[in-house]
C-alpha cells in the first residue's frame, strides 16, 4: 500500500491562529480524504479532496473553516482556520488507489489549541 | 444511510484468550465492511475488508471476521490474544457502489492482561 506522510505530527497553537497540515503520498492515488478524530471519539469525514477542483465537504464542515487544496495526485493540504479549543483533535489524511479499494491512513496530526 | 454499531467501548481479555469484537451494520445497499486498528499515537491500519467475495475474511495479525447478512453483523475474532493486540479497533462501512465515504463505528478499546 501507499506510504502516507503527514506533517506536522503534532502542534500546539494559540486560539485565533491557523495551521496547515500536509499529506504527501509516495505514489499517485485517485482519492484523498480528510478526517477529524475528536478526543476519545471515532473518525468523522471532513471532506474529499478533489484534484484540481474544490473539495467536497460533509455536513457540518465548511470551506471557510477547513480550506483544502489538492494540486496533484500525491499531495493535499488541510488548513484549520481561526482555531478555538474545540478544534483540538487528531486530523487524519487517508488515500485510496481506486473507488473500489480500501482507504489507508496517515499517522495523523495531533492538534491542541490553547 | 449507513451506520455501524460497535457493542462495548471496552473489551478486556487475558493473554491467550479468544478475542471477540462486535460490529453490526445498517445499510440500504450491499455494503463493503472494514476493520481498522489504531495503536497509541498512530493512524489507522487496515486489518481486513469484506467486499462481497468470501464471507469469512482473514486479515493481518491472525484476525478474521465473518460477514453474516442475516444478522447484519461483521464481528472480529482472534483465537488467542497477544499483549501487542491492545489497541483501539474500529469497524467501518461504505457502499459498494464505488463511492468511498467511510462511516465509522465508535470504536472498541481492547485491553489484554497477562
Amino acid at each position: 500500500s501507499a506510504v502516507i506522510s503527514q506533517k506536522p505530527s503534532r502542534d500546539i497553537c494559540q486560539r485565533g491562529t491557523s495551521l496547515t497540515i500536509q499529506c504527501q503520498v509516495d505514489s499517485q492515488v485517485t482519492m484523498m480524504f480528510w478526517y477529524r478524530q475528536q478526543p476519545g471519539q471515532s473518525l468523522t469525514l471532513i471532506a474529499t479532496a478533489n484534484q484540481g477542483s474544490e473539495a467536497t465537504y460533509e455536513s457540518g464542515f465548511v470551506i471557510d473553516k477547513f480550506p483544502i487544496s489538492r494540486p496533484n495526485l500525491t499531495f493535499s493540504t488541510l488548513t484549520v482556520s481561526n482555531m478555538s479549543p474545540e478544534d483540538s483533535s487528531i486530523y487524519l489524511c487517508s488515500v485510496a488507489q481506486g473507488v473500489d479499494q480500501p482507504q489507508h491512513f496517515g499517522d495523523g496530526t495531533r492538534l491542541s489549541i490553547l | 444511510a449507513q451506520s455501524v454499531t460497535q457493542l462495548g467501548s471496552h473489551v478486556s481479555v487475558s493473554e491467550g484468550a479468544l478475542v471477540l469484537l462486535r460490529c453490526n451494520y445498517s445499510s440500504s445497499v450491499p455494503p463493503y465492511l472494514f476493520w481498522y486498528v489504531q495503536y497509541p499515537n498512530q493512524g489507522l491500519q487496515l486489518l481486513l475488508k469484506y467486499t462481497s467475495a468470501a464471507t469469512l475474511v482473514k486479515g493481518i495479525n491472525g484476525f478474521e471476521a465473518e460477514f453474516k447478512k442475516s444478522e447484519t453483523s461483521f464481528h472480529l475474532t482472534k483465537p488467542s490474544a497477544h499483549m501487542s493486540d491492545a489497541a483501539e479497533y474500529f469497524c467501518a462501512v461504505t457502499m459498494n457502489t464505488g463511492f468511498q465515504k467511510l462511516v465509522f463505528g465508535t470504536g472498541t478499546r481492547l485491553l489484554v492482561s497477562p
